[in-house]
């Protein structure tokens, strides 16, 4: 069975440009987070999608951030504009029913 | 808030010593308890949880009880390898239906040495 995919896996970018991120969670997953994770930090929760439907963005930059799950599979995460404190990587992860999370490679993202 | 505490790393080893790194907690409820690994390259991987108290949670050598009375969830190994070298994150829930967002601790990077 494939395992929660990210694209891309490092990105670079000039601040105040814009920079997407797509996840793709595990078949048959309900429920899709987004974790920010800060260099020498854990993760932190950014936005959980039940279906399509975001039911906990509360930690969710909105002046710059946003997500979308449209069809209830693949997400996107976008930043715009991206600033230079907003270099970090970003996880996906996936949970059917059990709760149990499984953790996408991240996206590395640098801005300089 | 819920708030998870890790001790500080990089902790370094010698290959077959013992290992505990500890993790305290903070919550309002009873949550579930975790213990995640993040080897070199590689994405979050579960590598044990507790769900109750008194609960023990095992895989791959390493072991975590769940502490109520000291709130805590400390990750042991009796004897330890180089391809045990990794960043170890403990986190919770809180949340009976478990499908919430993880707290978790800022990570420990754990360094076995031949």
């Amino acid at each position: 069975e494939a395992g929660v995919v990210q694209s891309p896996r490092y990105k670079i970018i000039e601040k105040k440009q814009p920079v997407a991120f797509w996840c793709n969670p595990i078949s048959g997953h309900n429920t899709l987070y987004w974790y920010l994770q800060n260099l020498g930090q854990g993760p932190e929760l950014l936005i959980r999608y039940e279906n399509e439907e975001a039911v906990d963005d509360s930690q969710l930059p909105k002046d710059r951030f946003s997500a979308e799950r449209l069809k209830g599979v693949d997400s996107t995460l976008k930043i715009q504009p991206a600033e230079l404190g907003d270099s970090a990587v970003y996880l996906c992860a996936s949970s059917s029913t059990s709760g149990r999370q499984y953790f996408g490679p991240g996206t590395r993202l640098t801005v300089t | 808030g819920d708030s998870v505490t890790q001790m500080e790393g990089p902790v370094t080893l010698s290959e077959e010593a013992c290992l505990t790194i500890n993790c305290t907690y903070t919550a309002t409820g009873y949550p579930s308890l975790f213990w995640y690994v993040q080897y070199p390259g590689e994405g979050l991987q579960l590598l044990l949880k507790a769900t109750k108290a008194d609960d023990k949670g095992s895989n791959k050598g390493f072991e975590a009880t769940y502490r109520k009375e000291t709130t805590s969830f400390h990750l042991e190994k009796g004897s330890v390898q180089v391809s045990d070298s990794a960043v170890y994150f403990c986190a919770l829930i809180y949340s009976g239906g478990g499908a919430d967002g993880l707290t978790f601790g800022k990570g420990t990077h754990l360094i076995i040495q031949p």
